[in-house]
């Protein structure tokens, strides 16, 4: 089991909350990130849980994980158009090594 | 600031023609990663090296090869066999230090490489 699985798109009214799903399949996931990437950039790591904990809060993010189904989600609160952007779940499968497994990515869309 | 700088940001390529990609980093990280994303792909490994003076193939090495002479510096060429090489390309390091602490990959800006 090698994929990582996102909903390719998502959109949300401003100002309401945003739910990013993602599955995966390695069950000896170690941690598990959140990058955010802007139109032409980058990625920007947003956020990242590790597999022994349940949930994570960080001021408008929310990262939930369900090690039993191996489902992963970011909920943002308030969504603003700046939120617009793909959002991509990555797994780090190996405490010895730092690649990642990396999703499909949500384009988010904020409609006004 | 510390940072990855990838340069150029747009590049075209003629057929039969290798081009390089150039990938900078000053935050003293020992791994360094080569992806290549394309529309409702996500991103997928084209090359990583863990150290300086080596490198392993990822899940779509093929048409393209890769140095890692010096530490700060880890260049991918896009050669002629890569016979669909449009897309954006994104340059990633990590500490490498492959502690069992958060070691994140940190991307730069990413070259989009098109064919003319």
């Amino acid at each position: 089991g090698e994929d990582v699985e996102q909903s390719l798109f998502l959109s949300v009214r401003e100002g309401d909350s945003s739910v990013i799903n993602c599955t995966y399949t390695d069950s000896s996931s170690t941690y598990l990130y959140w990058y955010k990437q802007e139109p032409g950039a980058g990625l920007q790591l947003l956020t990242y849980i590790f597999s022994n904990m349940d949930m994570k809060q960080d001021q408008r993010l929310t990262v939930l994980l369900n090690k039993k189904d191996k489902h992963l989600s970011l909920r943002i609160a308030d969504t603003q158009t700046g939120d617009s952007a793909i959002y991509f779940c990555a797994e780090r499968r190996d405490f010895g090594n730092e690649k990642l497994t990396f999703g499909t990515g949500t384009r988010l869309t904020i409609i006004p | 600031d510390g940072g990855i700088t990838q340069s150029p940001k747009y590049l075209f390529r003629k057929e039969g023609q290798n081009v390089t990609l150039s990938c900078e980093q000053n935050l003293n990280h020992d791994a360094m990663y080569w992806y290549r994303q394309d529309p409702g792909q996500g991103l997928r490994l084209i090359y990583y090296s863990q150290i300086v003076n080596d490198f392993q193939k990822g899940d779509i090495a093929e048409g393209y090869s890769v140095s890692r002479e010096k530490k700060e510096s880890f260049p991918l060429t896009v050669t002629s066999a890569q016979k669909n090489p449009t897309a954006f390309y994104l340059c990633a390091s990590s500490s490498g230090q492959a502690k069992p602490g958060n070691q994140p990959q940190h991307f730069g800006d990413g070259t989009r490489l098109s064919i003319l």
